[in-house]
């Protein structure tokens, strides 16, 4: 069965630090990983996109991606309050070619004052 | 730009009743999906499409039902209402590898 792991937390950190949350998939093909930020009784938004291995950064975040070792990460610089929200890791299901994702349970971030 | 669009926001159900969830896209997506996401839990996938006319179960499709009939449309059925499918209920659709895009949710209460 294909799997999506995350510690669910929560993660704890205070404002102005390094937030780091990681996530292992089961599934060798996988060949999408997206970081979804869900905040409470809202539907998930995408916050980053990656496909091959190495770091991309958008902004305040960086995705990482290492397809050898089967493990995504999503670190947030300069973490702020408002980054408190659900992580939901989401890794594209290999070989079904039909878009759909496998969802982890989510890391719960809290950015403390 | 409407994206995904989930309607209604909020229903209540009494128990045996039933409804349809409508969720319609405006991104020319072949890929639609149906999650239940319960309090303080992941999505889980009840139903998906990979095309007009093509549907298939996901990992919780007993108590429901899908069709789509068009490229922008995916209803979600309730037949006979049960208190364990009070939920918020999440509308999805991509192209390929790209990512889902959501609608806002409905969320569902069924007492």
């Amino acid at each position: 069965q294909k799997e999506v792991e995350q510690n669910s937390g929560p993660l704890s950190v205070p404002e102005g630090a390094i937030a780091s949350l990681n996530c292992t998939y089961s599934d060798r093909g996988s060949q999408s990983f997206f970081w979804y930020r869900q905040y409470s009784g809202k539907s998930p938004e995408l916050i980053m996109s990656i496909y091959s291995n190495g770091d991309k950064e958008d902004g305040r975040f960086t995705a990482q991606l290492n397809k050898a070792s089967q493990y995504v990460s999503l670190l947030i610089r300069d973490s702020q309050p408002s980054d408190s929200a659900t992580y939901l890791c989401a890794v594209n299901g290999g070989s079904s070619n039909t878009g759909k994702l496998i969802f982890g349970q989510g890391t719960t971030l809290q950015v403390k004052p | 730009n409407a994206g995904v669009t989930q309607t209604p926001k909020f229903r209540i159900l009494k128990i045996g009743q039933s409804m349809t969830l409508q969720c319609a896209q405006d991104m020319n997506h072949n890929y639609m999906y149906w999650y239940r996401q319960d309090p303080g839990m992941g999505l889980k996938l009840i139903y998906y499409s990979v095309g007009a006319g093509i549907t298939d179960k996901g990992e919780v499709p007993n108590g429901y039902n899908v069709s789509r009939s068009t490229t922008e449309d995916f209803p979600l059925r309730l037949e006979l209402a049960a208190p364990s499918q009070t939920s918020v209920y999440f509308c999805a659709s991509n192209q390929g590898l790209e990512p889902q895009h959501f609608g806002d949710g409905t969320r569902l209460s069924i007492l």
